[in-house]
């Protein structure tokens, strides 16, 4: 099973900074199957990234992924008001399919 | 538009059984495989089971393997989860997804409530 593991836990930070997102994997995972997700309280999850770094539809593009192999990172350019919220990494290239634990990206 | 609505969810016993009910609509319900996802309480997420298109196909994880089953209806454009021998470790909201591409999921439901409490 692939581990994967995000840091850091939470993340506190202002509209307008930069946040970067970290998720590691016990093992590689192709480029071709990892996904990030963004979650707000009572909402399902909404897919942000796949591919390791192509944005899904109407994902704006201070959204991008960085990285391959075992070590991923998000960023997020400039932080608006709409994009403090969990964001988890996926990947979906082998079963079980598995998640991170999450990034908690709050308002300081 | 893309519509998943889950149904089903509830409080259970231990030891007890639900059926989950997922209800699809806004794209062809026949030429996708689904899955199953379910987030405890303030946790995280956690990938269940999954089904291809014409439901010849199943996959588990090893916590619910002989526990529960996932089905489908194509006619109905319904997804399913049966779940039996609930346990409180299973308390969970559950969300059906579709399967875009890969095992890649793009759309979710908004998820139904499973507690299991006596």
């Amino acid at each position: 099973e692939v581990v994967l593991t995000q840091s850091p836990g939470t993340l506190s930070l202002s509209p307008g900074e930069r946040a970067t997102l970290s998720c590691r994997a016990s093992q590689s995972v192709g480029s071709s199957y990892l996904a990030w997700y963004q979650q707000k309280p009572g909402q399902a999850p909404r897919l942000l990234i796949y591919g390791a770094s192509t944005r899904a539809t109407g994902i704006p593009d201070r959204f991008s992924v960085s990285g391959s192999g075992t070590d991923f990172t998000l960023t997020i350019s400039r932080l608006e008001p709409e994009d403090f919220a969990v964001y988890y990494c996926h990947q979906y290239g082998s079963s079980p399919f598995t998640f991170g634990p999450g990034t908690k990206v709050d308002i300081k | 538009e893309v519509q998943l609505v889950e149904s089903g969810g509830g409080l259970v016993q231990p030891g007890g059984s639900l059926r989950l009910s997922c209800a699809a609509s806004g794209f062809t319900f026949t030429n996708y495989w689904m899955h199953w996802v379910r987030q405890s309480p303030g946790k995280g997420l956690v990938w269940v089971s999954r089904i291809n298109s014409d439901g010849s196909g199943t996959t588990y994880a090893d916590s619910v393997k002989g526990r529960f089953t996932i089905s489908r209806d194509n006619a109905k454009n319904t997804l399913y989860l049966q779940m039996n021998s609930l346990r409180a470790e299973d308390t969970a909201v559950y969300y059906c997804a579709r399967v875009w591409f890969g095992e890649l999921v793009d759309y979710w439901g908004q998820g139904t409530l499973v507690t299991v409490s006596s």
